[in-house]
């Protein structure tokens, strides 16, 4: 069965980067993209972007532009989203999500799966 | 970018009710659009996709419709687990957004 495992909890000070992995299993890693979406406490949910693990194309929300990286490891399954210059408002959940019908930035349905969620608290 | 309205962002029903949640897009996106349920401490659930098919397993109770800009989702008949949040997401576009979400509270 397709699983996302996500990272564990983060505590990063302002100004500072986090970088929170997700591991993919079950499926073949480059078939789908990998989304990320983050939810601060008792908020709604904000997606941030999408990356193509078989190109390494990515297409990020205008609100994250160059604050926000998303990567690969192909040969462990993995993606990686490196979001830098942090600060409170960054405090959230952050989840990895896929889909069979999401490839290239293309998506033909909602999200199927999804990580367990990282946890990234940004204090002082 | 465009942008979902959802609502209300709070329901207050109760058991057997019927319970229509409204979501509407700052410019069509046909029927690309997702329903999800999201419960305290866990990630969204797929409910719904292309604005009215139903996602294998999920409850027949559960319907949606709509195309363009304007979009609903149904419960036809309320059930103790359906007390969650519950969002809609458009992906006409590469750049996808979510609604505010509207919690379904205890009556």
């Amino acid at each position: 069965q397709v699983q996302l495992v996500q990272s564990g909890a983060e505590v990063k000070k302002p100004g500072a980067s986090v970088k929170v992995s997700c591991k993919a299993s079950g499926y073949t890693f480059t078939s789908y993209d990998i989304n990320w979406v983050r939810q601060a406490t008792g908020q709604g949910l904000e997606w941030m972007g999408w990356m193509n693990p078989n190109s390494g194309n990515t297409g990020y929300a205008q609100k994250f532009q160059g604050r926000v990286t998303m990567t690969r490891n192909t040969s462990i399954s993995t993606a990686y989203m490196e979001l830098s210059s942090l600060r409170s408002e960054d405090t959230a959940v952050y989840y990895c999500a896929s889909s069979p019908y999401c490839s290239g930035g293309s998506c033909y349905s909602g999200y199927d799966y999804w990580g367990q969620g990282t946890l990234v608290t940004v204090s002082s | 970018d465009i942008q979902m309205t959802q609502s209300p962002s709070t329901l207050s029903a109760s058991v057997g009710d019927r319970v229509t949640i409204t979501c509407r897009a700052s410019q069509s996106i046909s029927s690309w659009l997702a329903w999800y349920q999201q419960k305290p401490g866990k990630a969204p659930k797929l409910l719904i996709y292309k604005a009215s098919s139903l996602e294998s397993g999920v409850p027949s109770r559960f319907s949606g419709s709509g195309s363009g800009t304007e979009f609903t989702l149904t419960i036809s008949s309320l059930q103790p687990d359906d007390f969650a949040t519950y969002y809609c997401q458009q992906y006409n576009s590469w750049l996808l957004t979510f609604g505010g979400g509207t919690k379904v509270e205890i009556k």
